[in-house]
């Protein structure tokens, strides 16, 4: 079955501080993979997308990387922001088809 | 949020009740797609549509129905079949590939919908 996996469920961090967020998926055929932030009660906006072949791609203070023999993906946020705070969606694509993580709560704290 | 409306952003329907969500897009892309996102879950796709006159269910289609009349607009039919319609609802868009419609997917800022 293909699943999209993510954690931790939810983190507080303070202004200031880095973190990073998991992404662990068993969806196959693999085509490519997507973070995207969503703002509480807005839609989605993606952050980054990477193939196959691609290890690691930045954002801003954002960074991705995937270990497709592994099947894992981590987003890196770095000096994070009091507008960090959203939920962070990690998203694959397999056979024209997207399969969606249920997303990790992130709070800044000031 | 991009070129992608949605309204309204909040909607209250009585049981029995059918509503029709908006989805409006200026991107000029062809592929359209609603989602259903619940708490603590991943969105799930209702119906998607890669040319006008033309849709196909998703995943959870049971309940929902959608018109694609123009490039610009996919409006949403919530019907009375639907048990359990209260969610936050998210239309998206992109272009469309040739092979399908993995492009990136650009999101309206959803409607929130209530069964009293």
């Amino acid at each position: 079955k293909n699943q999209v996996e993510q954690s931790p469920q939810s983190l507080i961090i303070l202004e200031g501080k880095n973190c990073t967020l998991q992404c662990n998926y068993t969806v196959s055929p693999f085509s490519n993979l997507r973070w995207y932030k969503q703002d509480t009660g807005r839609g989605p906006v993606s952050l980054t997308i990477m193939t196959f072949s691609e290890n690691t791609k930045s954002n801003g203070r954002y960074t991705a990387t995937l270990d497709a023999d592994t099947k894992q993906s981590s987003l890196h946020i770095t000096a994070s922001q009091l507008s960090d705070s959203a939920s962070y969606i990690c998203v694959v694509t397999t056979e024209n088809k997207l399969v969606f993580g249920a997303g990790t709560i992130l709070r800044v704290k000031s | 949020d991009g070129g992608i409306t949605q309204s309204p952003k909040y909607l209250f329907r009585k049981e029995g009740q059918n509503v029709t969500l908006s989805c409006e897009q200026n991107l000029n892309h062809d592929a359209m797609y609603w989602y259903r996102q619940d708490p603590g879950q991943g969105l799930r796709l209702i119906y998607y549509s890669q040319i006008v006159n033309d849709f196909q269910k998703g995943d959870i289609a049971e309940g929902y129905s959608v018109s694609r009349e123009k490039k610009e607009s996919f409006p949403l039919t919530v019907t009375s079949a639907q048990k359990n319609p209260t969610a936050f609802y998210l239309c998206a868009s992109s272009t469309r590939t040739s092979g399908g419609v993995t492009d990136t997917q650009y999101f309206g800022p959803g409607t929130r919908l209530t069964v009293l």
